[in-house]
Order: structure tokens, then C-alpha cells, then sequence
């Protein structure tokens, strides 16, 4: 059992470069998130993904694009990339109900804007 | 919106002894749970405890026990026999028992096990 799986772990983009940064968990969770890291600022929730066909933004969406067409997939887009993405990225799963458990986290991908 | 506070960037402790990391938060919610995290140098999120707001009774994993006062909006984590593998970023964490079931996060706490 892999649980949620995130690639690459370490990326460097040029300023205005894009990518998709990939997730995918075999947990058969209904819920998905993306969050960025950054140094002293804990956690902050980018899109997060409730089923699949359905996303919504969260506290700092602006930069980033989501799609969710299956239950296992979650890729997180960047276009035109700024220094300002720089950061860990981190995708997480849970199951509906299952508040108790928390999340289920990747291993997440450290990105650099240069 | 939910916000939770962790006043304590960094700290350190000797091995074997026992430390307490201090998380509060504000909610007007009656019903919801609360979680400490633990990030290792390797970056990945591991789950350490965690309480439902209902329960009165602190919850306990091995060395790992939170005092939750539910008045004072305070969920701090005790470690006890600290080991060196503790040393890790440790973030409080708080969910609603409601709707979606986003995770909001503290800004963290460095802990550094001494030898």
C-alpha cells in the first residue's frame, strides 16, 4: 500500500516556466489537498478536492490550477512560474467521515524559482 | 475562521527529560478536533495524537499525552523520556466537525532533542 505518492521531490523552474506537480493515492479517500510550506509560516491550504470532478479553492489558490478526473489523481499546476512559489509542496488525502484520522500526507516536493 | 497560534518557534530539551509544546486556537465552534503533527528532517507529515473536543479525557499515545482545556482554547503536547529521534518540527492542527474537513495549522514548533 503506496498511500499518497507525489513526483518529483525536488524541482527547479525558470521564472515563468510551468509544470504539474503529480499526486496520487491508492486509499480510495474521497478528499484531496494541496498545501505549500514555507519557512515559519506553517501550512496553508492551496485547492483542495472533495470527489472527483469537483475542486475549490483555498487560502491561497492565485498562481495555481487543480483538476481532479479520477479518485486517485490530484496534479497541481503552476503556470508562469514566480519566486514567490518557491516553496515544499505537499498533497494529503482523507476519507469522508473519518475526521479522526487526519490526513494521509506525500512526502512532498520542494520546489525552487529561480 | 479558525486560527491557531503555537507561541514557540524553537526549543530544546536533554535527552530522557520531558517537554511541553503550547498550541491555542480560536474557534466559536462547540465540536471539532485537534491534532499534533511531526515533521521529521525527512519532511514527512506524521501524525502524533489527536483529540475530538467532546472527549474531556486527554488524550495519550505512548510518551506522547496533550492537555486539552476546551474553555481555554489550549491543546499543548507533553513529551515524556524525550528521545533524539523526537527532534522534528512539531504543528498543531485543528479540523471542524463539519462540512469540508480542511486542516488548519499553526506555524510550528522546532524541537531539538540535546544528547
Amino acid at each position: 500500500n503506496a498511500g499518497v505518492t507525489q513526483t518529483p521531490k525536488f524541482r527547479i523552474l525558470k521564472i515563468g516556466q510551468s509544470m504539474t506537480l503529480q499526486c496520487t493515492q491508492d486509499m480510495n479517500h474521497n478528499y484531496m489537498y494541496w498545501y505549500r510550506q514555507d519557512p515559519g509560516m506553517g501550512l496553508k491550504l492551496i485547492y483542495y478536492s472533495v470527489g472527483a470532478g469537483i475542486t475549490d479553492k483555498g487560502e491561497v489558490p492565485n498562481g495555481y490550477n487543480v483538476s481532479r478526473s479520477t479518485t486517485e489523481d490530484f496534479p497541481l499546476r503552476l503556470e508562469l512560474a514566480a519566486p514567490s512559489q518557491t516553496s515544499v509542496y505537499f498533497c494529503a488525502s482523507s476519507y469522508v467521515g473519518n475526521r479522526e484520522d487526519g490526513y494521509t500526507f506525500g512526502s512532498g516536493t520542494r520546489l525552487t524559482v529561480v | 475562521a479558525q486560527t491557531v497560534t503555537q507561541s514557540q518557534p524553537e526549543m530544546s530539551v536533554q535527552e530522557a527529560e520531558t517537554v511541553t509544546l503550547s498550541c491555542t486556537y480560536d474557534t466559536s465552534e462547540n465540536n471539532y478536533y485537534l491534532f499534533w503533527y511531526k515533521q521529521p528532517p525527512s519532511r514527512q507529515m506524521i501524525l502524533v495524537i489527536r483529540q475530538e473536543a467532546y472527549k474531556q479525557q486527554n488524550a495519550t499515545e505512548n510518551r506522547f499525552s496533550v492537555n486539552f482545556q476546551k474553555a481555554a482554547k489550549s491543546f499543548s503536547l507533553k513529551i515524556s523520556d524525550s528521545q533524539l529521534g523526537d527532534t522534528a518540527m512539531y504543528f498543531c492542527a485543528f479540523m471542524n466537525n463539519y462540512g469540508n474537513e480542511k486542516l488548519t495549522f499553526g506555524t510550528g514548533t522546532r524541537l531539538t532533542i540535546i544528547p
